[in-house]
């Protein structure tokens, strides 16, 4: 079947723009995370939806960045008045629940000039 | 609080051998999950293997097993006859069961380099 999908693959914005990155699960998937992945570092933990709640969003780093999944399905993390600090991949992943195996998409590589 | 931690930042193995890639998971919990992801240049990350805390037997996939010592909190990966395909930066990582936490935690990851 088909894997989690994210677009776009890679997006390149000025400092102070907004941007939208979408994730598409697995179907029957409840569990969605977003993960940001800088330079030579493992994934680092953004937020993660159970259905279409947030269950945790305390990695989120401030309040520019905002993620929705209002169907439980599709989720956009949203990045407001960008900074050359957000450049990084944006990993999605998502899973039938806590605790079982995550499925990651290819990420989104987002560059702020 | 959980840390992982990847001690080792790049290994090299010949084609064929077998290599071993450390990982160490502190964590006050008891019960806990713990993970291998392979991530190659595409980027997607990809689940080598899983283990629970609570199982005593080393879970084992292919040419791929884990040797995990939980009172060590050791959970090292062992890849037999590698292959060239197996070329990628390898990330442990861990998911305490308790407490309404779902995402992974991950180390820093280490570059394997397989020679033809």
């Amino acid at each position: 079947g088909a894997g989690v999908s994210q677009t776009p693959s890679n997006k390149v914005t000025e400092k102070g723009k907004y941007v939208e990155l979408r994730c598409d699960p697995i179907s029957g998937h409840t569990a969605l995370y977003w993960y940001r992945q800088s330079l030579g570092q493992g994934p680092e933990f953004l937020i993660y939806f159970q259905g279409t709640g947030a269950a945790d969003d305390s990695g989120l780093p401030n309040d520019r960045f905002f993620a929705v999944r209002p169907e439980g399905s599709v989720s956009t993390l949203k990045i407001q008045r960008t900074e050359r600090g957000d450049s990084a991949v944006y990993l999605c992943a998502s899973s039938f629940g806590r605790g079982y195996e995550q499925y990651f998409g290819p990420g989104t590589r987002l560059t702020v000039t | 609080a959980q840390t992982v931690t990847q001690s080792q930042p790049e290994m090299s193995v010949q084609e064929a051998e077998t290599v071993t890639l450390s990982c160490t998971y502190d964590t006050s919990e008891s019960d806990y999950y713990l993970f291998w992801y392979k991530q190659p240049p595409s980027r997607q990350m990809i689940l080598v293997i899983r283990q629970e805390a609570y199982k005593q037997q080393n879970a084992t996939e292919n040419r791929f097993s884990v040797n995990f010592q939980k009172a060590a909190k050791s959970f090292s990966l062992k890849i037999s006859d590698s292959q060239l395909g197996d070329a990628a930066m390898y990330f442990c990582a861990g998911l305490n069961y308790g407490g309404s936490q779902g995402n992974l935690i991950f180390g820093k990851g280490t570059k394997l380099s397989v020679k033809p």
